[in-house]
C-alpha cells in the first residue's frame, strides 16, 4: 500500500528552527515528486513547493521561495520541510503529497503535521 | 487572495445536483488541466477529479468535472449527506518558473 506518514505535531517559539518529515512507503520513493501544502487555521490550501527525490530538484511557489527549504533523503525515503526562523504566522497544518509529475494531480497525501508557533 | 476563484459556499438538499465553479486565467486553467480535491472535516485532502474530468478509481460517478476556456466546474449529482465537505480546484500556473495554484475552496453544505 502506498503511504506517506508525516512526523508528529510541533509546538515551537518564534525564532526557533524546525524540520518536519514525510516518509514514503509502498513504492519507489525516488521516482515520484513530493510536494508540500500549507493550510492555515480555518483557511484554504496553499501549494508551497515540490521536490524530486531522485535528483533533489526542488521548486517553490513564489510565496514561499526563501521562506522554507524542501529537501529529501532518498536513502531513507523521506522528504523534509524546514524553517530557519519560525514566525507566529507559520502556525498551520502542513500536508505532504505524492505526484508522478510536477504538474500532475496528487492521489496520495500524508495525514498532516500541525505546527504551532507561540511565545 | 487565491489565484483561482471559487464561491465560498454552496448548498443543496439530498438528491439534488450542485455545481461549483472555478475561474482562472490563460496562464493556469486556460493552458493546463484542472484537478479537484475534497476535504472532509478534520482530514487530509483527497483527489476527486484529475485532468479536468477523470475520476480516480473509487470515486463515485456522481462526481464529474468539466473545463471550458479559463473556467472549470465540479458537478455533484444525487447529493448525499457525506458529500458535505470543502472542495478545492487546482491547476498548474505557467507564470514565473511555474507552480500549482489552488482555488480558495468552497464549503458545501447538505441541508
Amino acid at each position: 500500500e502506498v503511504q506517506l506518514v508525516q512526523s508528529g505535531a510541533e509546538v515551537k517559539k518564534p525564532g526557533e528552527s524546525l524540520k518536519i518529515s514525510c516518509k514514503g512507503s509502498g513504492y519507489t520513493f525516488s521516482n515520484y515528486w513530493i510536494g508540500w501544502v500549507r493550510q492555515m487555521p480555518g483557511k484554504g490550501l496553499e501549494w508551497m513547493g515540490i521536490i524530486y527525490p531522485g535528483d533533489s530538484d526542488a521548486r517553490y511557489s513564489p510565496s514561499f521561495q526563501g521562506q522554507v527549504t524542501i529537501s529529501a533523503d532518498k536513502s531513507i525515503s523521506t522528504a523534509y520541510l524546514q524553517w530557519s526562523s519560525l514566525k507566529a504566522s507559520d502556525t498551520a497544518m502542513y500536508y505532504c503529497l505524492r505526484t508522478p509529475g510536477i504538474a500532475v494531480a496528487a492521489s496520495c497525501w500524508g495525514q498532516g503535521t500541525l505546527v504551532t508557533v507561540t511565545s | 487572495q487565491s489565484v483561482l476563484t471559487q464561491p465560498p459556499s454552496a448548498s443543496g438538499t439530498p438528491g439534488q445536483r450542485v455545481t461549483i465553479s472555478c475561474s482562472g486565467s490563460s496562464s493556469n486553467i486556460g493552458n493546463n488541466t484542472v484537478n479537484w480535491y475534497q476535504q472532509l472535516p478534520g482530514t487530509a485532502p483527497k483527489l476527486l477529479i484529475f485532468s479536468n474530468n477523470q475520476r480516480p478509481s473509487g470515486v463515485p460517478d456522481r462526481f464529474s468535472g468539466s473545463k471550458s476556456g479559463t473556467s472549470a466546474s465540479l458537478a455533484i449529482s444525487g447529493l448525499q449527506s457525506e458529500d458535505e465537505a470543502d472542495y478545492y480546484c487546482a491547476a498548474w500556473d505557467d507564470s514565473l518558473n511555474g507552480y500549482v495554484v489552488f482555488g480558495g475552496g468552497t464549503k458545501l453544505t447538505v441541508l
